[in-house]
């Protein structure tokens, strides 16, 4: 069965800090990755999405992710964390077929001065 | 170009009343889907439309819910007889084809009481 899990629901880093969200998937199939990120209150923004080819995307806001085929991994980085990343983040994976994302419960991330 | 438009953004009703959320995809889009999100928890997906048709309903409950995707006009997610269990965020997604980037909408926050 498909599913998506972000072991870690809460995660604390210090500005300027860097920063790793894990993401596991379980597909019968070729994934297609995507990292989510959502505010309080609104709604999701993608960060980077991974079809095919080079296994390290790049993102917005300085985010980037690697997808390990071996270890059905894709985790978020972010060398320098900023006051503003403070959110709600989620991975994805969808279907070949379209039909539907499968959505990991979130990670939680604190930013402290 | 405008995103995706969801309305209400919140809604609230009293247990046996009905419930309407609205969508309206981005430009060009013809594949929408929806989601929900219970606290704590991450996205579920309920239902994938196309113009006029339902692609994929295994996400829906099988009793008081209902979506459409007329020619004209928003997608519908209808909830009638609402119960409390119902309080959730409700997302719109849509996208161009069928195999893409999701592009999701701000959400409808709906409270039963």
């Amino acid at each position: 069965a498909q599913s998506v899990t972000q072991p870690d629901i809460h995660i604390t880093v210090s500005e300027g800090a860097s920063l790793e969200l894990r993401c596991n998937y379980s597909y019968g199939a070729t994934p297609y990755l995507f990292w989510y990120v959502q505010s309080p209150g609104q709604g999701l923004q993608l960060l980077l999405k991974y079809f095919s080819g080079d296994t390290l995307v790049q993102g917005i806001k300085g985010f980037e992710a690697e997808f390990k085929r071996s270890q059905s991994s894709f985790n978020l980085r972010k060398p320098s964390v900023h006051w503003s990343d403070a959110a709600e983040y989620f991975c994805a994976v969808g279907a070949l077929t379209g039909n539907q994302f499968y959505f990991g419960t979130g990670t939680s991330l604190t930013v402290i001065p | 170009n405008a995103g995706v438009m969801q309305n209400p953004r919140h809604l609230v009703r009293r247990r046996g009343q009905e419930a309407r959320l609205r969508c309206s995809p981005m430009k060009g889009h013809s594949h929408v889907y929806w989601y929900r999100q219970l606290p704590e928890e991450g996205l579920k997906f309920m239902v994938y439309l196309q113009k006029e048709n339902i692609i994929d309903e295994s996400g829906m409950p099988k009793e008081r819910f209902s979506a459409e995707f007329p020619k004209e006009g928003p997608s519908i997610l209808r909830i009638q007889q609402v119960v409390r269990g119902d309080s959730a965020a409700y997302f719109c997604a849509s996208s161009p084809v069928s195999v893409d980037e999701q592009f999701f909408g701000p959400g409808t926050r709906l409270t039963v009481l």
